[in-house]
């Protein structure tokens, strides 16, 4: 079975661009959260959707959004990109939004602001 | 809220050595489930072990063990006999349940085990 894919793996924007990642879940699952991770905040929850619907989103600006499609691929997209927001973005695909579901996470993209 | 605390940034140990990866967490839910993951420098996150929290049996799977404590927080990792390729940060993770069902992490361990 194929792990979580993400597209691209590595971006290079500059400041004031947006940006729109990618991520198509394990075959079968159909929850998809995506986690921020840079050096100074770790690993944080940006948002979880489950049937094409948000579930649960974490504290990040409004600039952060997401989606689902019926097929539960999921992309998030940052308008007016900053310096702060190079990081790296990790999907995690997982059954169902149950909180004993395992998520299993993709490879990420690296974004880098310049 | 819930926390995970990691007081451990760095180990580093020579290979066959046993190493503990501490990991402490709070939450005022009486249902949680605690994670483990594994980041390799390739940068994906790769799952260990999830316990919940009425489960407090330790667990052992192959040279990896989990002690989980509800008396003291604590859900400990043990690698015995490591070897080189145990080298990655590893991130422990609290899910509770309700609507509040994204991971918390901790800030992570890197671990290196030298030759």
């Amino acid at each position: 079975k194929a792990g979580v894919t993400q597209t691209p793996r590595y971006l290079i924007k500059t400041r004031g661009q947006q940006v729109t990642l990618s991520c198509s879940p394990i075959s079968g699952h159909r929850s998809v959260s995506w986690y921020q991770q840079t050096p100074g905040q770790g690993l944080q929850f940006l948002f979880e959707y489950f049937s094409e619907t948000q579930r649960n989103k974490g504290n990040f600006p409004g600039r952060f959004s997401g989606r689902q499609f019926s097929n539960s691929r999921s992309e998030m997209n940052v308008s007016t990109l900053e310096l702060g927001d190079s990081a790296l973005y990790l999907c995690a695909s997982s059954l169902g939004p149950g909180s004993k579901n395992e998520q299993f996470f993709g490879p990420g993209t690296r974004l880098t602001v310049l | 809220a819930q926390k995970v605390t990691q007081a451990q940034t760095e180990i580093s140990v020579v290979e066959k050595e046993d190493v503990t990866l501490d990991c402490v967490y709070e939450t005022r839910d009486t249902t949680y489930y605690l994670f483990w993951y594994k980041q390799p420098p390739s940068g994906e996150l790769v799952f260990l072990i999830r316990r919940n929290s009425f489960d407090e049996q330790n667990e052992i799977s192959g040279r990896y063990s989990w002690n989980f404590q509800k008396s003291t927080s604590s859900f400990n990792f043990t690698i015995t006999a490591s070897q080189v390729v145990d080298s990655a940060v590893y991130f422990c993770a609290l899910r509770v349940s309700g609507s509040a069902r994204q991971l918390t992490f901790g800030s992570g361990t890197q671990l290196t085990v030298l030759p």
